[in-house]
């Protein structure tokens, strides 16, 4: 079936480093890719979602590019800060399909 | 504000017990989900609704589990006779079928079960 698989935590990183959380999946077809971002006590949010082959989602200074030859969808941003600090879920989900499928998600911790 | 909400926020109950958790969709999003998220994990889809219709139910969801969306606008979550593996995060989402693109699920603050 299909899955979403990504890298274990926690991150932890000082202010203003690179970040790379890595994302891949496994799917029968042809799904969207989504990033959602958990803060400490709040809902999960959409970070960013990319729809097909090649595409690059970003947000926020996020971004991450729906790579189909690697089945990849690797969450990067060149400089992070400390209210960054959470917990980023890869997820895919095909078009007009009912159900959400998500990794376990990935926490990260920023210092300052 | 205008978007997904639930209520009660936690809920702390016994063993054998019965609750119930509601779940306002953003107002006009025809679609409307029911996950569960345990502790170091992702959320996990329970059921989903098209307006009033119940259209998915995940294996997840045991005959102690029900769920409601009688008008097609807020809908309810039901867990009889509670066990400890009960005890999680209960998601709702809602989306929009005019969102042809993605289809893109907003998720709410979630209600927080502990069963003791």
């Amino acid at each position: 079936g299909d899955s979403v698989t990504q890298m274990e935590g926690p991150v932890t990183l000082s202010e203003e480093a690179f970040l790379t959380i890595n994302c891949t999946y496994t799917a029968t077809g042809y799904p969207s890719l989504f990033w959602y971002v958990q803060y400490p006590g709040e809902g999960l949010q959409l970070l960013l979602k990319a729809t097909k082959a090649d595409d690059k989602g970003s947000n926020k200074g996020f971004e991450a590019t729906y790579r189909k030859e690697t089945t990849s969808f690797h969450l990067e941003k060149g400089s992070v800060q400390v209210s960054d600090s959470a917990v980023y879920f890869c997820a895919l989900r095909y078009t007009g399909g009912f159900k959400t499928i998500f990794g376990a998600g990935t926490r990260l911790f920023v210092k300052a | 504000d205008t978007g997904v909400s639930q209520d009660p926020r936690h809920k702390i109950t016994k063993r054998g017990q019965n609750v119930t958790f509601r779940c306002d969709p953003i107002s006009e999003h025809n679609r409307l989900y029911w996950y569960r998220q345990t502790l170091g994990q992702g959320p996990e889809f329970l059921t989903y609704f098209q307006n009033e219709a119940q259209l998915e139910k995940s294996r997840l969801l045991s005959d102690r589990f029900s769920a409601e969306r009688p008008k097609g606008s807020f809908s309810t979550l039901e867990i009889q006779r509670t066990e400890q593996g009960d005890s999680a995060m209960y998601l709702c989402a809602s989306s929009s079928h005019r969102d042809l693109s993605t289809d893109t699920q907003y998720f709410g603050p979630g209600t927080r079960l502990t069963v003791l």
